[in-house]
């Protein structure tokens, strides 16, 4: 089974603060990314990464960043956390491939931000 | 306009009814179709997905997909309470490659009532 493991459930942080949410799978997939789920607003992609060290900007990506150093690890970076960043956030994985595949959620990180 | 649209509910069904869930979609050259569950306060996981026109059926689970009008359903017979959860539709678009890049609805909640 595929295994998408977000290290942090649950964060509280201060306004201005820097918030790293960590994301490892064990799946060898090519693909990850980076969603936040609001109420209402269902999933809105942030940043996807098809590659090591490659990344590219979702709908979302203002305030945010990301880095992919190992294939199996995708972080997201807030610089400065504010507190409209407050939300749930989803990491995925999925093998690149000429269809589609299914994309592979962890288990998600409940960020608040005070 | 929405780019994939779903009815927020709740739809609420008794127990041993079927379910439809219902989504259109505004990219026609979509190819490839998700529905993904999701229990509150987790992370969504997939039922089914589909990519030709017609249905597709596993379990109790049917999903169908009419691409000249746009829109994707899922079928759920003999509801069950444990049933109850929100439903999201995921559609990958056809500018998206083979990099996943779906494109959620905002989901419907399911209440199945015994």
């Amino acid at each position: 089974d595929v295994k998408v493991t977000q290290s942090s459930r649950y964060l509280v942080k201060r306004t201005g603060e820097k918030v790293f949410l960590e994301c490892v799978q064990d799946m060898d997939h090519e693909n990850m990314f980076w969603y936040r789920q609001d109420p209402g607003l269902g999933l809105r992609l942030i940043y996807f990464s098809y590659d090591v060290k490659m990344k590219e900007k979702g709908d979302i990506p203002e305030g945010y960043s990301v880095s992919r150093e190992k294939k199996e690890r995708f972080s997201l970076i807030l610089e400065s956390a504010s507190t409209n960043q407050t939300s749930m956030y989803l990491c995925a994985s999925s093998l690149l491939t000429d269809s589609g595949n299914t994309i592979y959620f962890g288990e998600g990180s409940w960020l608040t931000v005070v | 306009q929405k780019e994939v649209e779903q009815n927020s509910g709740p739809l609420s069904v008794p127990e041993g009814a079927i379910a439809s869930l219902n989504c259109t979609y505004s990219d026609r050259g979509s190819q490839s179709f998700f529905w993904y569950r999701q229990y509150s306060g987790k992370s969504p996981e997939l039922i089914m997905f589909i990519y030709s026109n017609g249905d597709k059926e596993d379990g109790r689970f049917t999903a169908q997909l009419n691409k000249a009008s746009q829109y994707v359903s899922l079928l759920i017979r003999d509801s069950q309470p444990s049933d109850s959860a929100t439903y999201l539709c995921a559609v990958a678009p056809s500018f998206s490659g083979g990099y996943n890049k779906l494109i959620f609805g905002a989901g419907t909640r399911l209440a199945v009532h015994p």
